[in-house]
């Protein structure tokens, strides 16, 4: 079975703080997504990587940064926190596309509190 | 990236069959279509992908049109455990690099 896993369930941080999100997939999956969920919103892009050191905005990139050193290993980095970003950050992976949709594995989330 | 349009909630009851219909009517030719299940402090689950006509797997069937403007998933006799929110997403196909764009899904509540 594809392993997502993310470095918290919950989170409380500071306004102004940087904040590491991690996650690592166990697939050797090309492609990882991180996403953030509010209520009434569902599931909101925020950047995508399909290779290692490669990285694309997603819908909503401001505020937010990514790194992908290693295949595994996804991490979201929020520069400067602030209250607007309380919410649930989701990480998913997936493999290369084939001319297809392929299917993305998403790990338990993150509800990260900023205060 | 396509838009996409569902019912925000729907009831049923243990045993129904349940039809869900999701719009998007700017899909692309290379546009996949795709259901997501979420249960409460999870993240979405895959539950089936089409490109046309019908598809079936264990959990559910996915019907589409010739046009693809729209698509239906079809749960059989649901349960209690059939509770959850439903995405519907197209996209994953060409250039987009699996990029799929998550809309507000269906919230689907089954009752005893």
């Amino acid at each position: 079975d594809v392993k997502v896993t993310q470095s918290s369930r919950y989170l409380v941080k500071r306004t102004g703080e940087k904040v590491f999100l991690e996650c690592v997939q166990d697939m050797d999956h090309e492609n990882m997504f991180w996403y953030r969920q509010d209520p009434g919103l569902g599931l909101r892009l925020i950047y995508f990587s399909y290779d290692v050191k490669m990285k694309e905005k997603g819908d909503i990139p401001e505020g937010y940064s990514v790194s992908r050193e290693k295949k595994e290993r996804f991490s979201l980095i929020l520069e400067s926190a602030s209250t607007n970003q309380t919410s649930m950050y989701l990480c998913a992976s997936s493999p290369p596309l084939a001319g297809v949709g392929d299917e993305q594995y998403f790990g338990p989330g993150t509800r990260l509190t900023v205060t | 990236l396509a838009k996409t349009t569902q019912p925000i909630s729907m009831d049923s009851y243990e045993g129904q069959e349940v039809n869900i219909t999701c719009s998007h009517n700017n899909i692309a030719t290379n546009d996949y279509i795709t259901w997501y299940q979420q249960f409460p402090s999870q993240g979405p689950r895959f539950i089936i992908q089409g490109y046309k006509t019908k598809v079936t797997n264990e959990v559910a069937s996915l019907f589409i049109p010739a046009d693809r403007k729209s698509s239906t998933l079809s749960l059989p006799r649901v349960s209690l455990s059939d509770t959850a929110v439903y995405y519907c997403l197209v996209g994953g196909g060409g250039t987009s690099y699996g990029k799929l764009t998550f809309g507000q899904g269906t919230i689907l509540t089954v009752h005893p």
